[in-house]
């Protein structure tokens, strides 16, 4: 059980385009989902988290209006990377809290973004 | 002080060795700790929760600290495939009543033949 999917798990696009990446928890309902970042040889760097049926709350950094963040049902977030540029280029990875923060955490396969 | 520290290695161990890994946190007030693997470009995986009476799953043991602060991860008779970084995540209860989920920047271990 427990199962987070994250689509797709790889993408190359241009410069200037957008990108969406969903996550999906599969067999639980997840009220908060977590969107990663990581940089090669680096650790996890957390964007945002996002709560289902309201706004996401950005960490220190992150532009919200660049990273836009959708969790609209208890299953699904959906983080779109506008007008992408090379330095967009990352490992986006998501997570899902199954219950509570006592809970641990389940991440998705991750998506490596190619921005070209 | 950083929420939660690790110390980023690298262990160099000989397969069969034993190696621990600690990591420290600074809220007295945390409840949930975790150990997560993470393979070289993958997502981290979870490797087991920690209780505060300390458990051990296999060849990997857990163990809390509350005094000191800090939670413990010991492998026993390292294999090749454990060769990966080691996250350890604490709850971090947040002034407003809410919480949050905290990762180290992880520990590589690297085991050879």
């Amino acid at each position: 059980g427990a199962v987070v999917s994250q689509h797709p798990s790889r993408v190359i696009c241009k410069s200037g385009t957008s990108v969406k990446i969903e996550c999906r928890s599969l067999d639980f309902q997840a009220t908060t989902m977590f969107w990663y970042r990581q940089f090669p040889k680096q650790s996890l760097m957390l964007m945002a988290t996002s709560n289902e049926g309201s706004k996401a709350t950005y960490e220190q950094g992150v532009e919200k209006d660049k990273f836009l963040i959708n969790h609209a049902s208890l299953t699904l977030s959906t983080l779109t990377v506008t007008s992408a540029h090379p330095e967009d280029s990352s490992f986006y990875i998501c997570s899902a809290l199954q219950g509570n923060y006592n809970s641990p955490l389940h991440f998705g396969n991750g998506t490596r973004l190619t921005v070209t | 002080r950083k929420e939660v520290e690790q110390d980023p290695g690298p262990f160099n161990v000989p397969e069969g060795a034993t190696v621990a890994f600690n990591c420290t946190y600074s809220n007295s007030a945390s409840q949930s700790f975790f150990w997560y693997r993470q393979d070289c470009r993958k997502e981290p995986k979870l490797l087991m929760s920690v209780y505060s009476s300390g458990n051990e799953d296999g060849r990997f043991t857990a163990q809390l600290n509350r005094a000191s602060q800090y939670i413990s991860l010991l492998i026993r008779d390292s294999k090749l495939s454990d060769s990966a970084t080691y996250l350890c995540v604490v709850n971090v209860p947040l002034s407003t009543g809410f919480q949050k989920l905290v990762f180290g920047t992880g520990t590589r271990l690297l085991v050879s033949p």
